[in-house]
């Protein structure tokens, strides 16, 4: 199955700053690299899909980047909602995978 | 209001059985293939199962293959994952979860989970 490995596991930052999460993938997945975002005692919610897509209702500040093995999730301001737990997952190969999640902490 | 609502969890002893249910509202159920994705604090968020639109493709992960059963009523707005032979490995939080379409494998749509307990 195909590996996502999310660094770091901790993010530390204060309000305003921009935050750069990664994802790599042990094998191509292409473009097929989703994010969520997940606050705690919530469900994950959908960021963005394919890479660089951002799903509907998402602030323009969340952006991602990236294809074949290496993804980048960046939040260009940080806001006091926006510090959460953040996970990729790919839809490539058999079987969906999921990341370990970024943990983004206020400093 | 768009939404999915899980039921069914509990506690139960290992090799026994559970049927989770889901419901659906707020939009058109058989259009999206639909998923039941679980999340463990050890193991983290992982694909249990996902089935399509018309029940035409049904996929597990390796590790519920024979123990699990994936179904939906499109006339209900409904989903189901019948969970037989439990084992300790499969306690989590189970979510049920809406594909972007037909069969996209991502997520839009989250319920806030059905939590399982197997313990003897």
């Amino acid at each position: 199955e195909t590996v996502l490995t999310q660094s770091p596991a901790t993010l530390s930052l204060s309000p305003g700053e921009r935050a750069t999460l990664s994802c790599r993938a042990s094998q191509s997945i292409s473009n097929y690299l989703i994010w969520y975002q997940q606050k705690p005692g919530q469900a994950p919610r959908l960021l963005i899909y394919d890479a660089s897509n951002r799903a509907t209702g998402i602030p323009g500040r969340f952006s991602g980047s990236g294809s074949g093995t290496n993804f980048t999730l960046t939040i260009s301001s940080l806001e006091p909602e926006d510090f959460a737990v953040y996970y990729c997952q790919q839809r490539s190969n058999w079987p969906v995978t999921f990341g370990g999640g970024t943990k983004v902490e206020i400093k | 209001e768009v939404q999915l609502v899980e039921s069914g969890g509990g506690l139960v002893q290992p090799g026994r059985s559970l049927r989770l249910s889901c419901a659906a509202s707020g939009f058109t159920f058989d259009h999206y293939a639909m998923h039941w994705v679980r999340q463990t604090p050890g193991k983290g968020l992982e694909w249990v199962s996902g089935i399509s639109w018309n029940s035409g493709r049904i996929d597990y992960v390796d590790s519920v293959k024979g123990r699990f059963t994936i179904s939906r009523d499109n006339a209900k707005n409904s989903l189901y994952l019948q969970m037989n032979s439990l084992k300790a490995e499969d306690m989590a939080l189970y979510y049920c979860v809406k594909d972007t379409g037909r069969h996209n494998d991502a997520f839009d749509l989250w319920g806030q989970g059905t939590m399982v307990t197997v313990s003897s």
